[in-house]
C-alpha cells in the first residue's frame, strides 16, 4: 500500500516562528499536495507539485511556501507563523499523468497550534 | 470553485439509507468521494469520470450527472462503520491533478 507519512502529529509553535511540515511518500508518485482542514470549511488546497522543483499555488497560498527537492518529499513552510494558521494540515499524493484516474492517498495529518 | 455538499449532517439508524449530494458551478471532469473517520486521514472511496458509469462498492455507490455538474453518494443499509465525514472532491479538467473539496457531510449511524 502507498504510504504518506507526515513527520509530526501535533505541533505547537509561537507566533512569528518559521515552521516546517514534512511529508514523505514511498510509492514514487509524481503529484503531491498540501491541504489545510478547518471545521465548516472542508479541505482547502495550499500548494501542489507535479514534479521535483515544480510547485503551483492552490486556493490559499498566502503565508505559505513549499519545497520539493526530492520526488518523495514535499515540505510546507510557514515563513512567520500566525494564529490564523492554527489548523490541521494534510499531505496527499497521487500518481502523475492521467491523475484523475487515481484517488488521493492522504497522510494522517499534522495538527498545528500557533500560540 | 469549491463544490457544495448537502446535507451538512445526517443521523441514521443501522439499516437505513442515505444520499449525499455534491454540486459544482463549473463543468466537471471527475468527482472523487472520500470518507474520514474522526482523527484519521480521509480514505478514498471511488472516482466517477465524465462519460463513465455509476460506480459501486458493496452497499456504497455513486452517480455523476455531468450535465448538471452533480454527483450523489448512496449508502444503502447503513452500518455503524459507515459513520464519518464524507467529502466530495471535484476536478474541472482532465490532468489538472488537483481537487477542490466540499465542506463535508457528517454521517452518524446509531444502533
Amino acid at each position: 500500500d502507498v504510504k504518506v507519512t507526515q513527520s509530526s502529529r501535533y505541533l505547537v509553535k509561537r507566533t512569528g516562528e518559521k515552521v516546517f511540515l514534512e511529508c514523505v511518500q514511498d510509492m514514487d508518485h509524481e503529484n503531491m499536495f498540501w491541504y489545510r482542514q478547518d471545521p465548516g470549511l472542508g479541505l482547502r488546497l495550499i500548494y501542489f507539485s507535479y514534479d521535483v522543483k515544480m510547485k503551483e499555488k492552490g486556493d490559499i497560498p498566502e503565508g505559505y511556501s513549499v519545497s520539493r527537492e526530492k520526488k518523495e518529499r514535499f515540505s510546507l513552510i510557514l515563513e512567520s507563523a500566525s494564529t490564523n494558521q492554527t489548523s490541521m494540515y494534510l499531505c496527499a499524493s497521487t500518481p502523475g499523468g492521467a491523475g484523475a484516474i487515481y484517488g488521493y492517498t492522504f497522510g494522517s495529518g499534522t495538527r498545528l497550534t500557533v500560540v | 470553485q469549491q463544490p457544495v455538499q448537502s446535507p451538512q449532517a445526517v443521523i441514521l439508524r443501522e439499516g437505513e439509507d442515505a444520499v449525499i449530494n455534491c454540486s459544482s458551478s463549473k463543468a466537471l471532469y471527475s468527482v472523487h468521494w472520500y470518507r474520514q473517520k474522526h482523527g484519521e486521514a480521509p480514505v478514498f472511496l471511488m472516482i466517477l469520470l465524465k462519460g463513465g458509469e455509476q460506480k459501486g462498492h458493496d452497499k456504497i455507490s455513486a452517480s455523476f450527472n455531468e450535465k448538471k455538474q452533480q454527483s450523489s453518494l448512496y449508502l444503502t443499509a447503513s452500518q455503524l462503520s459507515y459513520s464519518g465525514t464524507y467529502f466530495c472532491g471535484t476536478e474541472i479538467q482532465a490532468g489538472a491533478n488537483n481537487l477542490f473539496f466540499g465542506t463535508g457531510t457528517r454521517l452518524t449511524v446509531i444502533p
